[in-house]
């Protein structure tokens, strides 16, 4: 398995331009998550989904878009890049059920993203 | 609004101490709670998840304890090694019909050999 895999890994965007980053798991999870790290801080929540065709809002949305067309795919669109977005982008998923194993997130390696 | 806040943000400790490292979240209604390990330049690594009705969870040196009731949840490092040296971050699971999860802003680790 490899596991959640992120496209690219570094990414410079001038501001106004467009991007999408990609997510791609191969554990067959249904949860799959888009988190934002700026430095010195934990993470924010972005947009989430709990299966193919369903996704829904975290704490941080806005200049965002996601789509899940898939199990396996996630990607996270930014539209107008502006300067506020840099930062380091983590995708992560997780399987569906309640016991501690099932609970686990598994985080792909991140894409850090600066917008000049 | 749940807040997880972790104190201290950054510590040093000689190889081979015990070392404690705290999480503390404002809304007790939690579903569960995680302990992460973040090297430099990577991802995040699972290391312990707690359910709401468990007191602690153990892997090898690691222990993590919940109280859920003042808020607090407890990372104790057993024999610290070089190799623990990372940032090592807490998340809770608000909630049983919630899938989001809150991070706190995470203790920096550096073990001195």
């Amino acid at each position: 398995n490899a596991g959640v895999t992120q496209t690219p890994k570094f990414r410079i965007l001038k501001i106004g331009q467009s991007m999408t980053l990609q997510c791609t798991q191969d554990m067959n999870h249904n949860y799959m998550y888009w988190y934002r790290q700026d430095p010195g801080m934990g993470l924010k929540l972005i947009y989430y989904s709990v299966g193919a065709g369903i996704t829904d809002k975290g704490e941080v949305p806005n200049g965002y878009n996601v789509s899940r067309s898939t199990t396996e795919d996630f990607p996270l669109r930014l539209e107008l890049a502006a300067p506020s977005q840099t930062s380091v982008y983590f995708c992560a998923s997780r399987p569906t059920g309640t016991v501690n194993a099932q609970e686990t997130q598994y985080f792909g390696p991140g894409t850090r993203l600066l917008v000049l | 609004k749940q807040e997880v806040t972790q104190i201290p943000a950054a510590l040093s400790v000689p190889e081979g101490e015990n070392l404690v490292l705290n999480c503390s979240f404002t809304d007790s209604a939690i579903y569960n709670l995680q302990w992460f390990r973040q090297d430099p330049g990577k991802g995040l690594t699972s290391l312990l998840l707690i359910q709401s009705s468990q007191r602690e969870q153990t892997s090898g040196r690691l222990n993590a304890s919940l109280d859920k009731s003042s808020g607090r949840s407890t990372l104790y490092i057993a024999a610290s090694q070089p190799g623990d040296s990372a940032t090592y971050l807490c998340a809770v699971r608000h909630g049983s019909g919630t899938y989001k999860y809150i991070f706190g802003t995470g203790t920096r680790l550096k073990v001195l050999a």
